[in-house]
């Protein structure tokens, strides 16, 4: 079946860790997002990507990277400079570069600091 | 500046009963609209869109309706099930742009 798969399904990250969280996507889509969810919150988008090796900022980019060295992959990079990581993680994907086009999340990843 | 948010954080209703979830926009400019069905624990399940030279649109159990002069939009579930319970967000795409803006949420509550 086509879909968007994240992984891990719940990760810790100890203080000063980077980690790195998966999201493949077998749909074909040009374009992928990584957004944060914060109880009880809507969704931010952290980061975006129409093209291979391509990607933009999004609204709370600081403390994340990405790479899009792939069409249906978009790893997500937390880094020790996000100071409040902790946060459910989704991914999205969607045809045409994304304008006026629905996105398609995976099921995310539940991000926790120990 | 874009955003999007919601009358109603919560909603309860009967079940058997319609729903009418609403949903603010700010952005004349937005010509694209999404409605996302979120359950515990999972990613935003699309449930329908409308584009903004339409009024209406309606898919299986759901309508959406768009009023641009007021800019709002809302989402219409018809005979609400136990199954409808979740958190309903609305997303806005503004013309030209390459993203969604996100409203907050407002979670549907199914009393038997």
């Amino acid at each position: 079946d086509g879909g968007i798969t994240q992984s891990p399904k719940y990760l810790f990250r100890k203080e000063g860790q980077n980690v790195t969280l998966s999201c493949e996507q077998n749909l074909n889509h040009d374009a992928m997002y990584w957004y944060r969810q914060d109880p009880g919150q809507g969704l931010r988008l952290i980061y975006y990507s129409q093209i291979v090796n391509d990607f933009q900022k999004g609204d709370i980019a600081e403390g994340y990277s990405v790479s899009r060295e792939k069409k249906e992959s978009f790893p997500l990079t937390v880094t020790s400079a996000q100071k409040n990581p902790t946060a459910f993680y989704l991914c999205a994907s969607s045809n045409y570069g994304g304008a006026g086009q629905p996105q398609h999340f995976g099921d995310g990843t539940r991000l926790s600091i120990l | 500046g874009e955003s999007v948010g919601l009358h109603l954080p919560t909603l309860s209703v009967q079940e058997g009963d319609n729903s009418i979830i609403n949903c603010a926009y700010s952005n004349s400019a937005s010509d694209y609209f999404i409605w996302y069905k979120q359950e515990s624990g999972k990613g935003p399940q699309f449930i329908i869109d409308i584009r903004s030279n339409m009024d209406k649109r309606q898919g299986q159990r759901v309508t959406v309706l768009l009023n641009k002069t007021v800019k709002h939009l809302s989402l219409q579930i018809a005979a609400t099930q136990p199954g409808d319970s979740a958190v309903y967000f609305c997303a806005e795409n503004m013309r030209g742009a390459q993203k969604l803006v996100f409203g907050q949420g407002t979670r549907l509550t199914i009393n038997p």
